[in-house]
């Protein structure tokens, strides 16, 4: 069955420090990957999803994702972090012929001045 | 352009007791979604709808009944409403289907069954 990893339930950064977080899916074909970021009280907004194509992918707000079928893996990443980013933030997968994206279940980014 | 609104932000009810939450989106959407989200879980799937008129079972209906009379709202009722369905309520549309479109949610609804 699909799934979806995230590992970590919680992490904390120092502003203008470099972010990664970690998903890693299960899922036997190529799948359709994304980040979505929720802001407290608010709803899910997306950051970026992957296709196909350049497996690095820009998204906004500055983020990017670096998709890696080797390690089933779909990392998030920002080079800088501002404190505006503390969210929760779920990856999701997709796939064709599947009526339901399937959610991470997140991870809470803290952070500190 | 409001994109997605839920009605209503809170609720409490009383176990057995019943509410509908109402989902609008004005982006001519054809699919709409509704997602309940619960510590540690992430968001899961409880109905779905490809278009007015349809509804379709997601991965966890029980307790949950929805309506698509208009392409715009999307509705979820609670019938009997039990503690175990306290959690955040999440409307969500896309153009097409959410495997391979990007959603759109709501503010979210938090519901609390006493």
């Amino acid at each position: 069955a699909q799934s979806v990893t995230q590992p970590d339930i919680h992490i904390t950064v120092s502003e203008g420090a470099s972010l990664e977080l970690r998903c890693n899916y299960s899922y036997g074909a190529t799948p359709y990957l994304f980040w979505y970021v929720q802001s407290p009280g608010q709803g899910l907004q997306l950051l970026l999803k992957y296709f196909s194509g350049d497996t690095l992918v820009q998204g906004i707000k500055g983020f990017e994702a670096e998709f890696k079928r080797s390690q089933s893996s779909f990392n998030l990443r920002k080079p800088s972090v501002h404190w505006s980013d503390a969210a929760e933030y779920f990856c999701a997968v997709g796939y064709t012929g599947g009526f339901k994206t399937i959610f991470g279940a997140g991870t809470r980014l803290f952070v500190k001045a | 352009n409001a994109g997605v609104t839920q009605t209503p932000k809170f609720r409490v009810l009383k176990t057995g007791q019943s509410m509908t939450l109402l989902c609008a989106q004005d982006m001519n959407h054809e699919y709409m979604y509704w997602y309940r989200q619960d510590p540690g879980m992430g968001l899961r799937l409880i109905h779905y709808s490809v278009g007015e008129g349809t509804t379709a079972k997601g991965e966890v209906p029980d307790g949950y009944n929805v309506s698509r009379l208009k392409k715009q709202n999307f509705l979820l009722g609670l019938e009997s409403a039990a503690p175990s369905q306290t959690s955040v309520y999440f409307c969500a549309s896309s153009t097409g289907l959410a495997t391979t479109d990007t959603q759109y949610f709501g503010p979210g609804t938090r519901l609390t069954v006493l």
